[in-house]
């Protein structure tokens, strides 16, 4: 069975752009999650979405955006891209919306801004 | 304001002692908590959890305790193993938004043969 994957696996952009991340969970899952990872940092929650909708949202800029589609996968967007936001983007996926539910995080996208 | 905190970036242990890596945290209404390894070059991996209404969980060579009053967890592994080696996260969930979880920094463990 396949795990969770995400696209691309590395991506190089420059301040003030804008990217787009994407996600697919494990074949039944209903949740993504999407967290930020900074060198040296813990993963930060920056979203939830439970069967297309959103759950939660973390401590980010209005930047920030994602959906979810209706075979579960989802999308992360960032807007006016700031070298701060340069980071391993990691998206997890689970069965229920609850975070106790375990959770399978994909290899992540490692976003670079120049 | 970190609330999981993970004071101990690196440690370094003998192949067939013991492991223990600590986690501390602020937030009185954390309620769950978890234990996830990353490898370089893959997502964290769950490893084991206990709810804040037990002290202690198990499952093979991994034992994490739970410490409410000192707002105190640590993770046992026993013996360790090479293949052991990676950065261990400590995550906690609050009840008041049971989607999310708060990562601690990480301290990446070494086993040495």
């Amino acid at each position: 069975d396949a795990g969770v994957t995400q696209s691309p696996t590395h991506l190089i952009k420059t301040r003030g752009q804008q990217v787009t991340l994407r996600c697919s969970p494990i074949s039944g899952h209903k949740s993504v999650s999407w967290y930020q990872q900074v060198l040296g940092q813990g993963p930060q929650f920056i979203f939830q979405y439970y069967e297309k909708e959103e759950r939660g949202r973390g401590n980010f800029p209005d930047r920030f955006s994602a959906r979810q589609f209706p075979n579960y996968s989802s999308e992360l967007n960032v807007n006016a891209l700031l070298l701060g936001d340069s980071a391993l983007y990691l998206c997890a996926s689970s069965l229920e919306g609850r975070a106790t539910y375990e959770q399978y995080f994909g290899p992540g996208t490692r976003l670079t801004v120049t | 304001d970190q609330q999981v905190k993970q004071n101990s970036p690196s440690l370094s242990v003998q192949e067939g002692r013991i492991s223990i890596l600590n986690c501390d945290y602020t937030n009185s209404m954390f309620d769950y908590f978890l234990w996830y390894k990353k490898y370089p070059a893959e997502g964290p991996t769950f490893l084991i959890s206990i709810s804040s209404i037990k002290d202690k969980n198990e499952d093979g060579r991994f034992t994490v305790f739970l410490n409410k009053s000192a707002k105190h967890l640590s993770l046992h592994i026993v013996p360790s193993q090479p293949g052991d080696s990676a950065v261990y996260f400590c995550a906690a969930r609050s009840g008041g938004s049971n989607y999310k979880l708060t990562f601690g920094k990480g301290t990446l463990l070494t086993v040495n043969p």
